[in-house]
């Protein structure tokens, strides 16, 4: 079965700060890859989406990531970080099948 | 355009009772998938609806059943509430069309806690 792997659980960074959170899929095969932001109280919205041709994608509010085959990697970025970024991050992956897989989040707080 | 809509937004059960949540989609969206929620946990699949015929099913038990009608809209029902069963339990709808590449566009859930 697919997987997604969020391997920062939890991370602190003052304003200003550069961002990177990673995100590791095991699909082999052809896949979309999506970031969702959480932010307190409201619902998951999509920040950015990979579907094909250039591997990086930017998003909305200065996010991009960058989609590395090789690496079945996707990673989220952001070079400046500012209080409004608080929330949670998950990682997405759609399969051949039309089927979603989310990474277990990560919550990102930022101090102003 | 109105987004998808989840009713109703908390929900107080006990162990051993039935609850049936509710998920209007975006109009002219035909898949709807359900979440659920829970700290640590991130979000576990249930159950994806597409024209009314469930095409994909998480690893949850029986329990957890879900329907869709002609308009799209769709209900997911739980039997024999269990503790474990608290968590925010999520609806997201898509276009949903085969080779699609419609992203999933998210309801604000639905709290569910059981005593």
């Amino acid at each position: 079965a697919q997987s997604v792997s969020q391997h920062n659980h939890h991370v602190i960074l003052s304003e200003a700060a550069s961002l990177e959170l990673g995100c590791n899929y095991s699909y082999g095969g052809t896949v979309n890859l999506f970031w969702y932001v959480q932010y307190p109280g409201q619902h998951l919205q999509l920040l950015l989406k990979y579907f094909s041709g250039d591997p990086l994608v930017k998003g909305i509010k200065g996010f991009e990531a960058e989609f590395i085959k090789s690496k079945f990697s996707f990673n989220l970025r952001k070079p400046s970080v500012q209080w409004s970024d608080t929330a949670e991050y998950f990682c997405a992956v759609r399969d051949n099948f039309n089927k979603f897989y989310f990474g277990s989040g990560t919550k990102l707080n930022v101090k102003p | 355009k109105a987004g998808v809509t989840q009713t109703p937004r908390y929900l107080i059960k006990t162990r051993g009772q039935q609850v049936t949540l509710s998920c209007s989609p975006i109009s002219g969206h035909r898949s709807v998938s359900w979440y659920q929620q829970t700290p640590g946990q991130g979000l576990q699949f249930l159950f994806e609806y597409f024209s009314e015929t469930q095409r994909n099913k998480g690893n949850f038990p029986g329990r957890f059943s879900g329907r869709q009608f002609s308009n799209s809209r769709s209900e997911m029902n739980v039997s024999t509430l269990e503790l474990g069963d608290s968590a925010l339990y999520l609806c997201a709808s898509s276009l949903g069309g085969t080779g699609n590449n419609s992203p999933l566009h998210f309801g604000n859930g639905t709290r569910l806690t059981v005593t």
